[in-house]
């Protein structure tokens, strides 16, 4: 069974850094790309950054470009997104993803919260 | 980065036809978009509907179905149920990433 799993999450001030985890589980994981993808209480759905199978290559959206990093350790069939200088707009629930067969596999999410 | 655009509200009576869409601020949607739905209820992660413009998965109930319709990807609902009721979202790729409609949520009332 495919699993992602979110980790990392909290509560941080603005200015702040955050690394989220995502450990995947059933499938093999160094053959998909992984995306990043979040949605603020009661908002929609925003793309925030991909990585390519072996690591070599990512993309960001415009609002976080230079601020977070996205990386992967496939020995360890785990996802990372390294958050800094936090914005309070960047407060929203995080979520790792992967495309398989037509199918977005989501996990459960785990929630940044960025307020002094 | 592109905008992708849905209509923000839509309501459906039981039983009848709605039609969501979703386009791009690039021009038109077109099957190298690979435009996906999903459907999202309070709570609940995102699920997929349709695929690649128009392809179903076996949980996709067949009152929904998915085409190009006037430049953009259309998510058609025919004879719309009250279990429908939710967030629908339209996904389409670029070179540059994904990007996300803002959503549509649909009333059956």
């Amino acid at each position: 069974e495919v699993q992602l799993v979110e980790s990392g999450g909290g509560l941080v001030q603005p200015g702040g850094s955050l690394r989220l985890s995502c450990a995947a589980s059933g499938f093999t994981f160094s053959s998909y790309w992984m995306h990043w993808v979040r949605q603020a209480p009661g908002k929609g759905l925003v793309w925030v950054s991909r990585i390519n199978r072996d690591g070599s290559s990512t993309s960001y959206a415009d609002s976080v470009k230079g601020r977070f990093t996205i990386s992967r350790d496939n020995a360890k069939n785990t996802l990372y997104l390294q958050m800094n200088s936090l914005r309070t707009e960047d407060t929203a629930v995080y979520y790792c993803v992967f495309q398989s067969n037509g199918v977005c596999h989501w996990g459960q999410g785990t929630l940044v919260t960025v307020s002094s | 980065q592109a905008v992708v655009t849905q209509e923000p509200s839509l309501t459906v009576s039981p039983g009848e036809t709605v039609t969501l869409t979703c386009g791009s601020s690039t021009g038109a949607v077109t099957s190298g978009h690979y435009p996906y739905w999903f459907q999202q209820k309070p709570g609940q992660a995102p699920r997929t509907l349709i695929y690649d413009t128009s392809n179903k998965h076996s949980w996709t109930p067949a009152r929904f179905s998915g085409s190009l319709l006037g430049g953009k990807a259309a998510l058609t609902l025919s004879g719309a149920q009250p279990e429908d009721e939710a967030e629908y979202y339209c996904l389409l790729s670029y070179s540059g990433g994904w990007v996300f409609g803002g959503g549509t949520k649909l009333t059956v009332l």
